[in-house]
């Protein structure tokens, strides 16, 4: 079955960085985008990004734009997200989850990781 | 960019009773590309429906969803004990993929 496994909580200092992991399997790895949600504490859903499996193309929600780049390793089916010069308001749940049209982004995903807790705190 | 307004913020129902939930956009959501999650606490979210009206797989039937244009409505039946949930409306229209606030079902 279709499964991605994301990398486990991390605690960084304002400023730093993160890198989230996101292994997929179950599936051809190449056929799916990826996309990158996020989810502070006790609030809503934050859409940050898709990258394409197949291309390695990239859409950035400009909220993040400078801060986010997400990438992919196909020989792992890995899908990484990296967000630097973190703030305490970055502290949220960060997301994966598998595209729902093969080739072509959709916007709708389904199946979706377990999460990653990221805290920033001094 | 599309910002979704859902309401109510919280809906409490008991087992058996039917769900309505809204979802309003301020500007059409072309195509009727909105989908619906669930999500549990502790858990990641869930797709139950995309394109609007068309129930993602393994969703039960007692789901349905309408609309089009700016107003979206998610239809649940007859509540069953699993389905108490946060519920967000998503479009994928337009870039920036917007989420609503979400509409909590509470067991009253």
């Amino acid at each position: 079955q279709v499964q991605l496994v994301q990398s486990g909580a991390e605690v960084k200092k304002p400023g730093s960085s993160v890198k989230v992991s996101c292994k997929a399997s179950g599936y051809i790895f190449t056929s799916y985008s990826i996309t990158w949600v996020r989810q502070a504490p006790g609030q809503g859903l934050q859409w940050m990004g898709w990258i394409s499996a197949y291309s390695g193309n990239t859409d950035y929600a400009q909220n993040f734009q400078g801060r986010v780049t997400m990438t992919t390793d196909t020989s792992t089916s890995t899908a990484y997200m990296e967000l630097r010069s973190l703030r305490s308001d970055d502290t949220a749940v960060y997301y994966c989850a598998r595209d729902s049209n093969p080739y072509s982004y959709s916007g709708y995903a389904g199946p979706w990781g377990q999460g990653t807790l990221v805290t920033v705190s001094s | 960019e599309i910002v979704l307004t859902q309401s109510p913020g919280t809906l409490s129902l008991s087992p058996g009773e039917r769900a309505t939930l809204s979802c309003r956009a301020s500007q059409s959501v072309s195509n009727s590309y909105l989908a619906w999650y669930q999500q549990k606490p502790g858990q990641a979210p869930r797709l139950v429906i995309y394109a609007a009206s068309s129930r993602a797989a393994g969703i039960p039937v007692r789901f349905s969803g309408s609309g089009s244009g700016t107003d979206f409505t998610l239809t649940i039946s007859r509540l069953e004990p699993e389905d108490f949930a946060v519920y967000y409306c998503q479009q994928y229209a337009s870039s920036p993929l917007t989420f609503g606030g979400g509409t909590k079902v509470e067991i009253k």
